[in-house]
């Protein structure tokens, strides 16, 4: 596609339900990572997929977080148990062969996740 | 402490300003590093990229850093209201498959 999508965009959901956001990158890109970003701050890293493989994922907050990426394109990110603090953000990046830099990371308009 | 700081504003100017935008950090491993614009609802967008100190210009806007200092610059000339927007720095300590730590975003309002 022409952007990275995300969807929903935006997801309401229950204290201890279990939610999945979903992400397609920019075909080709093989580099994709996940944030989260709460109201008046900055992202944070969540983790990095490289291909299929988790690269990076110490900055998932507890094991309640969990990402896949089967197939080295879509990835979703599952939530377990949400609590109240899961509310924010969820912001989606590809870029090609994980290279940050120069070619920057192309976000999704992200997924606002709500926990009532 | 947070690795960067950033002043979150508000900010607001009227048309045509120079505005000037900046960061913080402590962890001297950063090597690289951008400034992010996002407007409401929408995610970031990169504006500038920058590895080394000095000063890099792109129309506009021109990015500074000094690692010396660990204080990195965004300067916005002839500020228009479309500017409006949140911006973050960011950085990181590696180009490839490298996180990326923000400041918090200073938000801008450029008044007609």
């Amino acid at each position: 596609g022409a952007g990275v999508s995300q969807t929903p965009s935006n997801k309401v959901t229950e204290k201890g339900k279990y939610v999945e956001l979903r992400c397609d990158p920019i075909s080709g890109h093989t580099a994709l990572y996940w944030y989260r970003q709460s109201l008046g701050q900055g992202p944070e890293f969540l983790i990095y997929f490289q291909g299929t493989g988790a690269a990076d994922d110490s900055g998932l907050p507890n094991d309640r977080f969990f990402a896949v990426r089967p197939e080295g394109s879509v990835s979703t990110l599952k939530i377990q148990r949400t609590e109240r603090g899961d509310s924010a953000v969820y912001l989606c990046a590809s870029s090609l062969s994980g290279t940050g830099g120069n070619y920057g990371y192309t976000f999704g308009s992200g997924t606002r996740l709500t926990v009532v | 402490q947070k690795e960067v700081e950033q002043d979150p504003g508000p900010l607001s100017v009227p048309e045509g300003a120079i505005v000037s935008l900046n960061c913080t950090y402590s962890n001297s491993a950063f090597q690289y590093f951008m400034w992010y614009r996002q407007y409401s609802r929408k995610g970031p967008e990169l504006l500038m990229y920058t590895y080394s100190s000095g000063n890099k210009e792109d129309g506009r806007f021109t990015a500074q850093v000094d690692k010396s200092s660990k204080y990195i610059s965004l300067f916005i000339r002839d500020s228009q209201p479309s500017d409006s927007a949140t911006y973050l720095c960011a950085m990181s300590k590696e180009t490839s498959g490298s996180r990326l730590t923000f400041g918090e975003g200073t938000q801008l309002t450029v008044n007609p």
